[in-house]
């Protein structure tokens, strides 16, 4: 499978606790883009990487949030002190520089208790 | 409380038939815009785009019509099949991010 892939897919946590995503993106992608996205709602742009910069980040991405891509390739994304309004899908698409599309992973799940 | 953010527009729509979906867009900068589909518990996948440049464009099944005048965005989709059916977002890009519309439930009855 060539597509962007993502780990965990499902997370249960204590309100509280950190948790750490991964993203994959396709394999000769240098943007990485993450979004969350609530029940019924479109996907919400957080931040994206160009290689290992950082170009964009989100108000929506508070200091309890932080996303890494340290060599270029994958990407984590941590949430520290989880609250359960961070309970939600988090998506992670990648894309080429020089064209539009972006392709998504099939989402972490976050439920926060 | 009602949750107004769960209930989503829904087309039903006989298998066979024609289905158009509209969205409205916001950002007259925009010149850059895409259709998803998501089935429920997965990632948006991609069905088709279009340049501000253009006012349609047609892929295998689907055609994308864009109206610049009134920010209007729609995609038609051909001989609905039951495979389909699930919600379908209208994104536009203004700069690097996408911003996406409210979602579409389309349902297809066989």
């Amino acid at each position: 499978d060539t597509g962007v892939s993502q780990n965990p897919r499902h997370k249960i946590t204590k309100r509280g606790q950190n948790v750490t995503f991964r993203c994959d993106p396709i394999s000769e992608h240098n943007r990485l883009y993450w979004y969350r996205q609530t029940l019924g709602q479109g996907p919400e742009f957080l931040t994206y990487f160009q290689n290992e910069a950082q170009l964009e980040k989100s108000r929506l991405l508070s200091d309890r949030f932080s996303a890494e891509r340290p060599k270029g390739s994958f990407s984590t994304l941590e949430i520290q002190r989880t609250e359960q309004g961070d309970s939600a899908m988090y998506l992670c698409a990648s894309s080429l520089s020089y064209q539009e599309t972006q392709y998504f992973g099939p989402g972490t799940r976050l439920l926060v208790l | 409380g009602e949750n107004v953010g769960l209930h989503l527009p829904t087309l039903s729509v006989q298998e066979g038939d024609n289905s158009i979906i509209n969205c409205a867009y916001s950002n007259s900068a925009s010149d850059y815009f895409i259709w998803y589909k998501q089935e429920s518990g997965k990632g948006p996948q991609f069905i088709i785009d279009i340049r501000s440049n253009m006012d349609k464009r047609q892929g295998q099944r689907v055609t994308v019509l864009l109206n610049k005048t009134v920010k209007h965005l729609s995609l038609q989709i051909a001989a609905t099949q039951p495979g389909d059916s699930a919600v379908y977002f209208c994104a536009e890009k203004p700069e690097n991010r996408l911003a996406f519309g409210k979602g579409n439930q389309v349902v297809v009855i066989p």
